[in-house]
């Protein structure tokens, strides 16, 4: 079952922060995040593996609720080079398999 | 190191035909795992193979089949094409099952 993700499309001018929402039905052992720029390949960004664990990677970073199945990922002080959709992928402690929730889309004017 | 490599990177083909995509992974990886990425759809999970055994499907009918050989390396088949199995076919591996994915530029599939 795929995860839920918000929103669906956002757009921000260059220096503003944004917040992308994932959520599962499921109890999950790990959620994912990529980054697709239009007519490349979805690029991993990070993955958290516990509870409540946070991760960062320059000014993106994100955090991973178990009791909620939630994981947002936080963009601070955003750059042009950010614009892209946004997937997380999540992977259950039944399922075992990485399922991706249907994306969001950034984008970031000057 | 070579990155993972998907063929043919386009075709059109006609409905009731058949077609076969293919996937290397990146060396040293034994997990590939299978996307069908549409507009308004996402990635939408095809089957995960590590090690040539089929780990998961996902809701997809039988026309979808997929293998993965001993050099790790993983065909997808789709049989009696459809209208609606135009998309791009993704194969990503990983070192293993639920890790980073390292994605391929995709198979773009067209069905007239």
């Amino acid at each position: 079952q795929q995860p839920v993700q918000s929103p669906q499309a956002v757009i921000l001018r260059e220096g503003e922060d944004a917040v992308i929402n994932c959520s599962s039905s499921k109890a999950l052992y790990s959620v994912h995040w990529y980054r697709q720029k239009h007519g490349e390949a979805p690029v991993f960004l990070m993955i958290l593996l516990k509870g409540g664990e946070q991760k960062g990677h320059e000014k993106i970073s994100a955090s991973f609720n178990e009791k909620k199945q939630q994981s947002s990922l936080y963009l601070t002080a955003s750059q042009l080079s950010y614009s892209g959709t946004y997937f997380c992928g999540t992977v259950p402690f039944l399922d075992n398999d990485m399922r991706f929730g249907a994306g969001t889309r950034l984008t970031v004017k000057p | 190191k070579a990155g993972v490599t998907q063929t043919p990177r386009y075709l059109i083909k006609t409905r009731g035909q058949q077609v076969t995509l293919s996937c290397s992974p990146i060396s040293g990886h034994r997990s590939v795992s299978w996307y069908q990425q549409t507009p308004g759809q996402g990635l939408q999970f095809l089957f995960e193979y590590f090690s040539e055994t089929q780990r998961n499907k996902g809701n997809f009918p039988g026309r979808f089949s997929g293998r993965q050989f001993s050099n790790s390396r993983s065909e997808m088949n789709v049989s009696t094409l459809e209208l609606g199995d135009s998309a791009l076919y993704l194969c990503a591996s990983s070192f293993y099952p639920t890790g980073e994915l390292f994605f391929g530029e995709g198979s773009r599939l067209t069905v007239l």
